[in-house]
């Protein structure tokens, strides 16, 4: 899989966009990019994947270079309750078991 | 997606005992999976629950101290075995559905 490198730590004002930013520049031509988040104490929770194409759906979109060596999650109206740690994985491809969690970035959205 | 449940969601144990912790999934999924989270971690994988087989444990994680059980495609138990307090984590299983794992709500584990 792919390393994958975040800055450790991001703060947003509440009401607007957060834009988390991720490296991958190993990342193969078939692997895809995952963004999950975990709140305090709580399961990690599935936000977005992609693979090469800009994603979007109701909790996030997902911009990924033409190079697809970084990507960027946006949270486009972030609230209080969107603080949580954000990981960026990329797994090998069809073995998509394989999630390796770093330490992620540590988001605080401030009131 | 995936509706994961795990039982129980914390525990106090004592010093040489061990501890089953349930994940019931309400699909059926074909891989099921253990990750540890200790204090201020990561999440590290443990093992990958197969059905039908033997789990397959990641490095440095071994059978005799967390027998894991996959007896359907929607259930599965880790044993955390002869507990230290080194063991005390957060426990997580998670379930593979259209290529994206989900995860569940965890165990909070405390060893005394």
């Amino acid at each position: 899989d792919a390393k994958t490198t975040q800055p450790p730590s991001m703060d947003c004002a509440e009401g607007r966009a957060a834009n988390l930013p991720c490296n991958h520049s190993t990342i193969s031509g078939n692997e895809y990019v995952y963004w999950y988040r975990q709140i305090h104490s709580q399961g990690p929770q599935y936000i977005i994947h992609g693979l090469k194409n800009n994603e979007t759906n109701e909790m996030a979109s997902l911009i990924i270079t033409e190079d697809r060596k970084s990507s960027t999650l946006i949270l486009p109206h972030a609230t209080l309750r969107d603080t949580a740690v954000y990981y960026c994985i990329a797994p090998r491809y069809y073995n998509n078991n394989d999630m390796r969690f770093g330490a992620g970035t540590r988001l605080t959205v401030k009131p | 997606s995936a509706v994961i449940s795990q039982k129980p969601s914390r525990d106090i144990c004592q010093r040489g005992t061990s501890l089953t912790i349930q994940c019931q999934v309400d699909s059926q999924v074909t891989m099921m999976f253990w990750y540890r989270q200790q204090p201020g971690q990561s999440l590290t994988l443990i093992a990958t629950a197969n059905q039908g087989s033997e789990a397959t444990y990641e490095s440095g994680f071994v059978i005799d101290k967390f027998p894991i059980s996959r007896p359907n495609l929607t259930f599965s138990t880790l044993t955390v075995s002869n507990m230290s307090p080194e063991d005390s984590s957060i426990y997580l299983c998670s379930a593979l559905l259209a290529d994206t794992q989900y995860f569940g709500p965890g165990t909070r584990l405390t060893v005394l």
